[in-house]
Formats: structure tokens, sequence, C-alpha cells
């Protein structure tokens, strides 16, 4: 069956600080990927998503991820965190009918 | 566009109380997921619907029963709630029957059984 592991349980930053959350899925066929962020009391919103061509994909808000078909990743980046990105990041993979969620990480960027 | 909507955004139930949880998607969106988040476990798939008129069981279906009423509307029972089942419940919707590309997910409700 078709996981997702997101090893980086919490994270704490300070602003201007480079991150880098990691994701790794185990599904072994064509995959698709996203990565979605969840800000304190709100719901998910989509972050980017790769779904094949350049693996790196570029987000909203600076972020960035790279999809490593040999390592089975799909980290998540941004060189320089703001104290506005303190939330909870979930990676996904594309099941055979539904998504997947890791257990997300959360990310605290103190000023 | 309101996007998702989900009422109630707040409940507290008793042990043994049944109640329904709405959701409705303005979109069009054909496929619409029910999840259950709590604290290290991130979400989990309750049930889903592909398309209209089919219900699918997720990774966490007991104690949980769903109505797609029509493509905008889907909802989530507890028929008799149990403490574990205190949560956030939030729901979602995609765009292609079947294949869960991009999700969109509603404000979430919290639940807490006592």
């Amino acid at each position: 069956a078709q996981s997702v592991s997101q090893h980086n349980h919490h994270v704490i930053l300070s602003e201007a600080a480079s991150l880098e959350l990691g994701c790794n899925y185990s599904y072994g066929g064509t995959v698709n990927l996203f990565w979605y962020v969840q800000y304190p009391g709100q719901h998910l919103q989509l972050l980017l998503k790769y779904f094949s061509g350049d693996p790196l994909v570029k987000g909203i808000k600076g972020f960035e991820a790279e999809f490593i078909k040999s390592k089975f990743s799909f980290n998540l980046r941004k060189p320089s965190v703001q104290w506005s990105d303190t939330a909870e990041y979930f990676c996904a993979v594309i099941g055979t009918d539904k998504l997947i969620f890791g257990t997300g990480t959360r990310l605290q960027v103190f000023p | 566009n309101a996007g998702v909507t989900q009422t109630p955004k707040f409940q507290v139930l008793k042990t043994g109380q049944s109640m329904t949880l709405q959701c409705a998607q303005d979109m069009n969106h054909n496929s619409m997921y029910w999840y259950r988040q709590d604290p290290g476990m991130g979400l989990r798939l309750i049930y889903y619907s592909a398309s209209e008129g089919t219900t699918d069981k997720g990774e966490v279906p007991n104690g949980y029963n769903v109505s797609r009423l029509n493509k905008r509307e889907f909802s989530l029972r507890l028929e008799s709630a149990a403490p574990s089942q205190t949560s956030v419940y939030f729901c979602a919707s995609s765009n292609i029957a079947g294949v869960p590309y991009e999700q969109y997910f509603g404000p979430g409700t919290r639940l807490t059984v006592t």
C-alpha cells in the first residue's frame, strides 16, 4: 500500500533561516505529489503540486519542492522563512483512488 | 464562490448522542471526502464519494455513515458518538471523478464527545 513519511514532526526556526522539510513516499509507480499547509485555526491549503515534468516545483509564498525519484523524496524548501510561515505542513501522494497524507510537520518560526 | 462550507463549526456531544455534519461545495466538483485530524496522526480518510451516487470507505470508517445527497452535498453521520471520535473533521472536494487531484478543504468542525 502507498504511504507517506514525514520524519520531522516539529521544527523550530528563527526568521530568515532556511527550511527543508522531508517527505518520502513508498509508491513505486507514477506519482503525483502535493504539499499542503494549515495555518493556525485554518483549513488546509495547497502549497504546490507535482504531476510530471520539471522535478523542481515552485509554489506559493516562495516555497519550492524537489521530486527525486531515485530517493522517493519530495522535500519542501524555502530559502528564508518568516514568522507568518508558522503552520503545519502536510505532504500527500495520490494513492489508488484517494490522497494519502503524511502525519504532518509543525513549523514554528520565531522573530 | 464560497468553496467548501461545513456546519457546524463547533459541537459538543455526550457519549451515545447522534449528529450529522454537513458539507457543501459550489465548485461543481465530482468527488468529495471526509477526513478526521488528530494530533500526531495527520489526516485520515473516513469516507469518500468519487461521484454522485457512490460512496466508499476510507481508512477509518467505523462508527460513521455518509450520504451523498446530491452533487453538492456530502454529509457525515455519527449514530452513537464515542469519546474516541473527538476530533476535527474536514470535508474536501476535487474536480476529477475518481481521481483525487487537487483537493479543496472546508474550514472544519471541531467535535468534542464527553
